[in-house]
């Protein structure tokens, strides 16, 4: 089955306690970003990747690290966690991306369940 | 800077009536909106994507238009159901970059 998965759907941790967040996708597609959703806030993208070893920043990048070794994964690492960063987090991959969606054979975005982190 | 708007923030129907949601936008330089479905702890559902030179697209009983020039796009439903409800919440892909901006949504109450 064709999806994007999220580890762990549930976490609780402390201010400054290193954690990262996985993301794989199984469809072998070449754009994968993250986002977090807050209440009144809406959806924001922190990062994304258009293929291996490229990464750009988001709206929201701050506190945020990413990596892209391999196709497949793209992990979220909070290197020192703080209360407002507290959020759902969501992954999101596609095939192609922006101007490369103009044409046909495009395809939407595709996310994960999300990740609920709570920073204590 | 981009910015998306939905209204309303929430929308409350009985069964069986064909609805309209609206998403604005400021910037008309998009590659493309697409439409998505949030469930409660659920993540998002693509729907329906409009490239910026189309005009609409249909999925069964969901239609979604697009005018770049006015900055608005809109989604029709058509004959809603109770399992329609949901958080329906619509995104531009912004021009000269992959950056995606969404709106806050509009959460939708079908009710039997």
């Amino acid at each position: 089955e064709a999806q994007v998965t999220q580890n762990p759907r549930y976490l609780i941790t402390v201010t400054g306690k290193k954690l990262t967040v996985t993301c794989s996708q199984n469809m072998n597609h070449e754009y994968m970003s993250w986002y977090r959703q807050d209440p009144g806030l809406g959806l924001r993208q922190i990062y994304y990747s258009m293929n291996v070893e490229v990464t750009d920043k988001g709206d929201v990048p701050e506190g945020y690290k990413v990596s892209r070794k391999e196709k497949r994964n793209f992990p979220l690492i909070l290197e020192s966690p703080s209360p407002n960063q507290t959020s759902l987090y969501f992954c999101a991959s596609s095939p192609q991306v922006g101007a490369r969606l103009y044409y046909p054979n495009n395809s939407p975005l595709h996310f994960g369940n999300g990740t609920r982190l709570t920073v204590t | 800077k981009q910015e998306v708007t939905q209204i309303p923030a929430a929308l409350s129907v009985p069964e069986g009536e064909n609805l309209v949601l609206n998403c604005s936008f400021t910037d008309s330089a998009i590659y493309n909106l697409q439409w998505f479905r949030q469930d409660p702890g659920k993540g998002l559902t693509s729907l329906l994507l409009i490239q910026s030179s189309q005009r609409e697209q249909t999925s069964g009983r969901l239609n979604a238009s697009l005018d770049k020039s006015s900055g608005r796009s809109t989604l029709y439903i058509a004959a809603s159901q109770p399992g329609d409800s949901a958080t329906y919440l619509c995104a531009v892909t912004q021009g000269g970059s992959e950056k995606l901006v969404f709106g806050k949504g509009t959460k939708l109450t079908v009710n039997p």
